[in-house]
């Protein structure tokens, strides 16, 4: 079965400095790569997503992140970030294989950007 | 299109009290979820549902009940409400392995 670790429950961040969330899987068959984003008392949102193909892929609100399969990671990074980027960063796993739609999220990442 | 829509947004329950909370979902995504949020544990899978009348456990079923009649709606049904049930609950659906929808939460106390 898959599983998700997020090495960095909290991350603060001045405004305008580059970030980077950390993301770690194990996976025993091909998978596809999540992060979803969770601003305060709301549901979550898609930020970005690898099915396949080029490895850097590019999300909304200017993030990126990278596959790594030989590394088994897909870290999440943003140039520089602004005040609104405050919220919690899910990192989120779902394995190729026949029958199974599942998600396994990691246990996120508080991202607070300071003036 | 409202995307995921779920009631209520709050619900304060006694212990062993039984409620139901609603999700709906107007896209025709066929697969749907139930997952329940707590403090630092991020999302754990409760049931999930690949088409109507298919419903399959997730990582944490006990305590909950869950049907899936139509391809629209997706109810979560607690019995015997404990407080270790307190959390946020969120639905989500699909149209394939790709991204998932997320509604916007039921905040549900057990007191």
């Amino acid at each position: 079965a898959q599983s998700v670790t997020q090495l960095d429950s909290q991350v603060p961040v001045f405004e305008e400095a580059p970030v980077e969330l950390r993301c770690n899987y194990s996976s025993s068959v091909s998978v596809y790569l999540f992060w979803y984003v969770q601003y305060p008392n709301q549901g979550l949102q898609l930020l970005l997503k690898y099915l396949s193909g080029s490895t850097l892929v590019k999300g909304i609100n200017g993030f990126e992140a990278e596959f790594n399969k030989s590394q088994t990671s897909f870290h999440l990074r943003k140039p520089s970030v602004h005040i609104s980027d405050t919220a919690e960063y899910f990192c989120a796993v779902s394995e190729i294989q026949g029958g199974s739609e599942k998600l396994v999220f990691g246990k996120g990442t508080k991202l607070t950007v300071n003036p | 299109n409202a995307g995921v829509t779920q009631t209520p947004k709050f619900r304060i329950l006694k212990i062993g009290q039984s409620m139901t909370l609603q999700c709906t979902q107007d896209m025709n995504h066929n697969y749907m979820y139930w997952y329940r949020q707590d403090p630092g544990m991020g999302l754990k899978l409760i049931y999930y549902s690949v088409g109507a009348g298919i419903t399959d456990k997730g990582e944490v079923p006990n305590g909950y009940n869950v049907s899936r009649s139509t391809t629209e709606d997706f109810p979560l049904r607690l019995e015997l409400a404990a407080p270790s049930q307190t959390s946020v609950y969120f639905c989500a659906s699909s149209p394939t392995l790709d991204e998932q929808y997320f509604g916007p939460g039921t905040r549900l106390t057990v007191t």
